[in-house]
């Protein structure tokens, strides 16, 4: 079983679309959490940590569920340039980073 | 990426042929990371450092050798170049219980 498994979608949305994506880790311990975005032959960048009171930015918005060891992540009101693969990751022991293989998003006009 | 600079960008080497990747940074992070991406599969860590000195071994570290001399400077050595390297590697910086930082990557082909 992956430590950390992501729907790799594509999800193709609509712009204005809302649009959201679950992942899930098998770490129990594991206390922090990212979503990372990727464009086509970039390198990651990071979008949102998630905290387990949730929280929003903009349009995104980031929910922890420890006791189902899921995260997810909703973005609102889809653009254009949302259009990116989408990587959670897990943080073991405070140094280690363990990445999902990410989410397609495309959202079309 | 202001911050952490990756050389080279791209490298096509012939299978049995030795190289280094550099990985620079100028933000005074603790630690350093050097990671593989490879389609379908996610960013796998190679090797890692948490200070000057220090290396470890992360996922997949067969076929690889580090260096952090400097602080500044983290090294990825390709002993024997094989095709199943062919990859792109990217450098992270980061502190303890904080997000890491991207370099822009470096393609690498092995033929």
């Amino acid at each position: 079983r992956k430590e950390v498994e992501q729907d790799p979608g594509p999800f193709n949305v609509p712009e204005g679309a809302t649009v959201a994506f679950n992942c899930t880790y098998s770490n129990s311990a594991s206390q922090s959490f990212f979503w990372y975005r990727q464009d086509c032959r970039k390198e990651p960048k990071l979008l949102m940590s998630v905290y387990s009171s949730g929280n929003e930015d903009g349009r995104f918005t980031a929910q922890l569920n420890r006791a189902s060891q899921y995260i997810s992540l909703l973005i609102r009101d889809s653009k254009l340039s949302d259009s990116a693969t989408y990587l959670c990751v897990d943080m073991e022991y405070g140094n280690k980073l363990v990445f999902g293989a990410g989410t397609i998003l495309r959202v079309k006009s | 990426n202001a911050g952490v600079t990756q050389t080279p960008k791209f490298r096509v080497l012939k299978t049995g042929q030795s190289m280094t990747l550099l990985c620079a940074q100028d933000m005074n992070h603790e630690y350093m990371y050097w990671y593989r991406q490879d389609p379908g599969m996610g960013l796998r860590l190679i090797h890692y450092s948490v200070g000057e000195g220090t290396t470890a071994k992360g996922e997949v570290p067969d076929g690889y050798n580090v260096s952090r001399l400097k602080k500044q400077n983290f090294l990825l050595g390709l002993e024997s170049a094989a095709p199943s390297q062919t990859s792109v590697y990217f450098c992270a910086v980061g502190d303890s219980n904080q997000p890491q930082h991207f370099g822009d990557g470096t393609r690498l082909s092995i033929l």
